[in-house]
């Protein structure tokens, strides 16, 4: 089946700095998803993406939709102690009904 | 913006019994929710769609048999986790979507710890 493949796994951070984290997929998904997780809570989204090469920014978080479809990522910048979580890429598969496959993950840690 | 309630957020149950989860939009209709099963430091695993008026579809590996789904009304969807068993505790979650244009909304999830 379709998989995505995030990176990385985890990250600690000084407060300040950017962060940057990316998917992977071997298939192509027609919109791509950032969430972010805080303990014990459902994951809140944070950007969607729908058209390949697409850069959509909030706040201090861009992410892109990569040309090939198969591939995005998502900068932090200027971290603060409350970017801390754990954040998720989601791809959308709309064929055969709206499918969203997760990323494993990845966990930020910012040290203040 | 759209709201999913998730009911409850904790539940504790003993072996052999059957637990009920709620899902529901609290402002907008959804014909389609979804639920996702999260494991310790694990990602979100679609467990099954839940279709209003119709029998869900469950993911491969996922037992329709024990987890009973309902999407009785355009604004609730019920997980029943039936005869409970240890390693069906877990993170729970569902999501729905108002406007596909938006993404999905997410409940708070339901810990469910099986003893």
């Amino acid at each position: 089946g379709q998989q995505l493949n995030q990176s990385p796994q985890s990250m600690f951070i000084q407060e300040g700095e950017d962060v940057s984290m990316n998917c992977t997929s071997s298939s192509i998904f027609n919109t791509w998803l950032w969430y972010k997780q805080d303990p014990g809570e459902g994951p809140v989204l944070l950007i969607a993406l729908y058209k390949a090469g697409e850069l959509t920014s909030n706040g201090r978080l861009t992410a892109q939709f990569g040309i090939t479809r198969k591939d995005s990522f998502l900068n932090i910048s200027a971290s603060i102690p409350s970017d801390v979580g754990i954040y998720f890429c989601a791809g959308e598969d709309n064929t055969g009904g709206f499918k969203t496959i997760f990323g494993a993950g990845t966990r930020l840690f910012v040290k203040a | 913006g759209a709201v999913v309630s998730q009911h409850p957020s904790r539940v504790i149950c003993k072996s052999g019994t059957s637990v009920k989860i709620e899902c529901r939009s609290l402002d907008f209709q959804a014909t389609t929710m979804f639920w996702y099963r999260q494991f310790p430091k694990q990602s979100l695993m679609l467990m099954a769609t839940s279709n209003e008026g119709s029998k869900a579809t469950y993911e491969q590996g996922v037992e329709k048999d024990k987890f009973l789904i309902n999407h009785a009304s355009l604004t609730l969807s019920t997980l029943t986790v039936t005869s409970a068993h240890p390693e069906d505790s877990s993170f729970y979650i569902c999501s729905a979507s108002e406007n596909r244009d938006y993404g999905y909304t997410f409940g708070s999830g339901t810990r469910l710890t099986v003893v």
